[in-house]
């Protein structure tokens, strides 16, 4: 069955640290993939988004993704992290529009 | 430009009751989606719309029915409420080429 693993519920980095979430897709042949973020109370904001071509996807808010698929996985990726970064992190995958999957989310704390 | 709007953001019912979750979308999108959140889980699919007059089941459809009369506009109705359906619900739009976006979500608590 087609699904979107995200193995950390939970993970804490200091401000100004690197950050790395994980995303393992499960899929016949590879998705569209994609990463989330969504704040405290809000909806979802699409970070950034892997169709096809150069493995290393560029996003807002300074995130980037790199897609491997001999590991199958999407991690993404910052080199410093701001207290405004803290939220709930989603990663997704899709052959469709109808048919989007999303892994259970990684909640991300910064501490000062 | 409002994007996606959600009505209403809370809401509680009773075990039985019934309501309807309104999802507006002003950027023209010919698909639209309705999720439930719930911990641990990510979202899941409810049911989804290609276009107007057009709906389908998604991932976990059962206890919900939605209509879509106009373009802009995707009803997510509950006939009869259950604990189980207690969760947060998205409403999302997009175009053919898979971005979708997202409301602000209505929080639904049965009791």
């Amino acid at each position: 069955a087609q699904s979107v693993t995200q193995p950390d519920i939970h993970i804490t980095v200091s401000e100004g640290a690197s950050l790395e979430l994980r995303c393992n897709y499960s899929y016949g042949a590879t998705p569209y993939l994609f990463w989330y973020v969504q704040s405290p109370g809000q909806g979802l904001q699409l970070l950034l988004k892997y169709f096809s071509g150069d493995t290393l996807v560029q996003g807002i808010k300074g995130f980037e993704a790199e897609f491997k698929r001999s590991q199958s996985s999407f991690n993404l990726r910052k080199p410093s992290v701001h207290w405004s970064d803290a939220a709930e992190y989603f990663c997704a995958g899709a052959y469709n529009n109808n048919d989007m999957r999303f892994g259970a989310g990684t909640r991300l704390t910064v501490k000062p | 430009n409002a994007g996606v709007t959600q009505t209403p953001k809370f809401r509680v019912l009773k075990t039985g009751q019934s309501m309807t979750l309104l999802c507006a979308q002003d950027m023209n999108h010919e698909y639209m989606y309705w999720y439930r959140q719930d911990p641990g889980m990510g979202l899941r699919l409810i049911h989804y719309s290609v276009g107007e007059g057009t709906t389908a089941k998604g991932e976990v459809p059962d206890g919900y029915n939605v209509s879509r009369l106009k373009k802009q506009n995707f009803l997510l109705g509950l006939e009869s409420a259950a604990p189980s359906q207690t969760s947060v619900y998205f409403c999302a739009s997009s175009p053919p080429g898979y971005e979708q976006y997202f409301g602000p979500g209505t929080r639904l608590t049965v009791t």
